[in-house]
C-alpha cells in the first residue's frame, strides 16, 4: 500500500481565498484523522471519521473550517476565507479500528500551509 | 487519557542506546503507553507500545515500570537517521463507544550526534 497521501504538499495563498486539503488514506482503514501542527501549538486534533461519519468536531478552531469524507478513500479539509493564523502542517492519519486491532495511526507527509 | 511528562530535549551519540522517559503517574489499570516519532518535515510514525509487560519490536523496546506510572523507549543502538521528536502517549484500550483520540504533547527532541 502507498500509505495516506495527501495533496498537495505545499499550498501558498492570499488571505482570504478558499483552501482545500485532500486525503486518500489507507485503503480498507475505516477512522480517518485531520491533524494540525504548529510550533506554538503542537499537534492538534481537528476532526475524525468512522466509516465516512465524522466522529467528534471539537477540535475545528472555527466555521471557516470545515471536512467532509463523501467516501471511503477520499476526505477533504476546506478553510474559507483562509486567514494568515491558519499557516501551519496539516496531517491526514488513519487507522484500523476494528476489534484486535493495535489502534496505530499512520500519517501522510502533510500540507504545508502558508496563508499571506 | 492520562497525561503524560517528557523531557524537551535529550542527546545521544551514535552507536549508542538511547533512553528516552515518560511520566505517567496517573495512568489508569486498562490504559495502553504508545510511542510515536516525527522526523523533521514528516508525519509521526508509531513505533512501539504496551500495557504491562516489556515489549520489543525491530525499532525499540519499551519497559514499562511494574507500577506502570513511568515508562522508558530504548533505541539500543542509536543512528543519526533517529534524530526525531519522540511522543509517549497514554490511552484506554479500544472497546466500542472509546474515544479514538491521541492526546500528544510537545514530545522529547532527541539529537543523535555522530
Amino acid at each position: 500500500d502507498a500509505g495516506v497521501i495527501q495533496s498537495p504538499r505545499h499550498e501558498v495563498t492570499e488571505m482570504g481565498q478558499e483552501v482545500t486539503l485532500r486525503c486518500k488514506p489507507i485503503s480498507g482503514h475505516d477512522y480517518l484523522f485531520w491533524y494540525r501542527q504548529t510550533m506554538m501549538r503542537g499537534l492538534e486534533l481537528l476532526i475524525y471519521f468512522n466509516n465516512n461519519v465524522p466522529i467528534d468536531d471539537s477540535g475545528m478552531p472555527e466555521d471557516r473550517f470545515s471536512a467532509k469524507m463523501p467516501n471511503a478513500s477520499f476526505s477533504t479539509l476546506k478553510i474559507q476565507p483562509s486567514e494568515p493564523r491558519d499557516s501551519a502542517v496539516y496531517f491526514c492519519a488513519s487507522s484500523l479500528g476494528r476489534r484486535g486491532a493495535k489502534n496505530i495511526q499512520y500519517f501522510g507527509a502533510g500540507t504545508r500551509l502558508s496563508v499571506l | 487519557d492520562a497525561k503524560t511528562t517528557q523531557p524537551p530535549s535529550m542527546d545521544c551519540a551514535e552507536g549508542r542506546a538511547a533512553n528516552l522517559p515518560c511520566n505517567h503517574s496517573t495512568i489508569s489499570g486498562n490504559e495502553y503507553v504508545y510511542w510515536y516519532r516525527q522526523i523533521h518535515s514528516q508525519g509521526p510514525q508509531y513505533i512501539i507500545h504496551g500495557l504491562k509487560n516489556n515489549e520489543t519490536n525491530e525499532m525499540a523496546s519499551l519497559i514499562i515500570t511494574e507500577d506502570r506510572k513511568s515508562s522508558t523507549l530504548i533505541l539500543p543502538h542509536a543512528t543519526l537517521r533517529d534524530t526525531a521528536v519522540y511522543y509517549c502517549i497514554v490511552r484506554l484500550p479500544l472497546n466500542a463507544g472509546n474515544n479514538r483520540k491521541l492526546i500528544w504533547g510537545l514530545g522529547t527532541s532527541l539529537a543523535v550526534n555522530p
